[in-house]
């Protein structure tokens, strides 16, 4: 149980389009959805929280309009990278915490993202 | 402000060794407390988590953890590595109202056969 997926594993793209990543929880409802990004060689940075059917919550420094979060159900949120640049090059990985699992965050095997 | 500390950075073993991984952390309050590992390219997989009761927590692939309050510690151990241990580990912390974890930088764990 308690098995998060995204899509897609990795992603190609040219500077200025925007790219749509797919977070599922396959197991259970997902209350809340978190994304974060992971440089090379360093720990996560928590981008954005998310609660189904509520606006998402963005930490500082992280451009709201740049990154667009949606969890409109329970079990899939999305996380779209407007008008890429190479900086937004990147690991991104999403977890799921679900009703009667408040304390616990299940992870999705991450999306690749490289902007040419 | 709550924060995790692995002070070390990378750390190599031999196949078949003991291994502990040190994690500290500052947290005014019973802590929730998460490991987590990470091969190259994947997601996080969590190995055992701390929230109350016995202070000794047995996790997945032969890991086990122990809190202590006086010194603000909860260490992973495996008596026996094994080369498939080779990766990243990152101990966590929920901060307040279940919402934000709480990484640790991460320590790299090589095995040498």
């Amino acid at each position: 149980g308690a098995v998060v997926s995204q899509h897609p594993s990795w992603v190609i793209c040219k500077s200025g389009t925007s790219v749509k990543i797919e977070c599922r929880s396959l197991d259970f409802q997902a209350t809340t959805m978190f994304w974060y990004r992971q440089f090379p060689k360093q720990s996560l940075m928590l981008m954005a929280t998310s609660n189904e059917g509520s606006k998402a919550t963005y930490e500082q420094g992280v451009e709201k309009d740049k990154f667009l979060i949606n969890h409109a159900s329970l079990t899939l949120s999305t996380l779209t990278v407007t008008s890429a640049h190479p900086e937004d090059s990147s690991f991104y990985i999403c977890s799921a915490r679900g009703q009667g699992r408040q304390e616990t965050q299940y992870f999705g095997p991450g999306t690749r993202l490289l902007v040419l | 402000a709550q924060s995790v500390t692995q002070p070390d950075i990378h750390i190599t073993v031999s196949e078949g060794a003991s291994l502990e991984l040190r994690c500290n952390y500052s947290y005014g309050a019973t802590p929730y407390l998460f490991w987590y590992v990470q091969s190259p390219g994947q997601g996080l997989q969590l190995l055992l988590k701390y929230f109350s009761g016995d202070t000794l927590v047995q996790g997945i692939k032969g890991f086990e953890a122990e809190f202590k309050r006086s010194q603000s510690s909860f260490n992973l151990r495996k008596p026996s590595v094994h080369w498939s241990d080779a990766a990243e580990y990152f101990c966590a912390v929920i901060s307040g109202g279940y919402n934000k974890l709480i990484f640790g930088a991460g320590t790299r764990l090589a095995v040498h056969p």
